[in-house]
């Protein structure tokens, strides 16, 4: 399995502000993948970030509100810019490894 | 497009008693079937995954679930429920297999009661 981890675990911010989120993974790793889970909600596939290309973002999604940057094949960032309460939810990057799809612990983040 | 059902958003078993979490699927291609699980304030966890070979898929926690392509079915079990197992629990369908974007069930909470 994967070890991954991210950076803040949890933030509050205020409306119209931008947050970026780490996240570190123990063994390279070719894709790496940003969900969104809203309040009481399943999860929702963002993006997809290879190492060296644009991130390939989902329906609903796009990079001006969603950046991604992926430097190298151990670490990606999401930024979730301009910041609204509809914001608010646990963001979670996951890498793909031998056996599955490994999940970070989440950033949890509240918009005022 | 492929997509995953989950039957029922609450379950509740008494202590010792079956598990059953019901997730139906549906697909174009071959499908690759997780059940993850989430404990309060943590992150998803990998409970199994079905990757065309046994049908019959044992994971971790004492946990299994059988591929049923007949039924277009991958129900989660587990003989005896412990208070531990009260978490929630994501049934997932990767589109045209192991390419790492995941389609997620609605989610399931399962209540044990003593």
């Amino acid at each position: 399995s994967a070890v991954i981890s991210q950076k803040p675990s949890r933030d509050i911010c205020q409306r119209g502000t931008s947050l970026t989120i780490q996240c570190q993974v123990d063994s390279q790793v070719t894709m790496m993948f940003w969900y969104r889970q809203q309040p009481g909600q399943s999860l929702t596939l963002i993006a997809t970030a290879n190492q060296g290309s644009e991130a390939t973002y989902e329906s609903g999604f796009v990079i001006d509100k969603f950046p991604i940057s992926r430097p190298n094949l151990t670490f990606s960032t999401l930024t979730v810019s301009n910041m609204s309460p509809e914001d608010s939810s646990i963001y979670l990057c996951s890498v793909e490894a031998e056996y599955g799809q490994y999940f970070g612990p989440g950033t949890r983040l509240t918009v005022l | 497009a492929q997509s995953v059902t989950q039957l029922g958003s609450h379950v509740s078993v008494s202590e010792g008693a079956l598990v059953l979490l019901r997730c139906n699927y549906s697909s174009s291609v071959p499908p690759y079937l997780f059940w993850y699980v989430q404990y309060p304030n943590q992150g998803l966890q990998l409970l199994l995954k079905y990757t065309s070979a046994a049908t019959l898929v044992k994971g971790i926690n004492g946990f299994e679930a059988e591929f049923k392509k007949s039924e277009t079915s991958f129900h989660l079990t587990k003989p005896s429920a412990h208070m531990s197992d009260a978490a929630e629990y994501f049934c997932a369908v990767s589109p045209g297999g192991n390419t790492g974007k995941l389609i997620f069930g609605q989610g399931t909470t399962l209540q044990v009661k003593p």
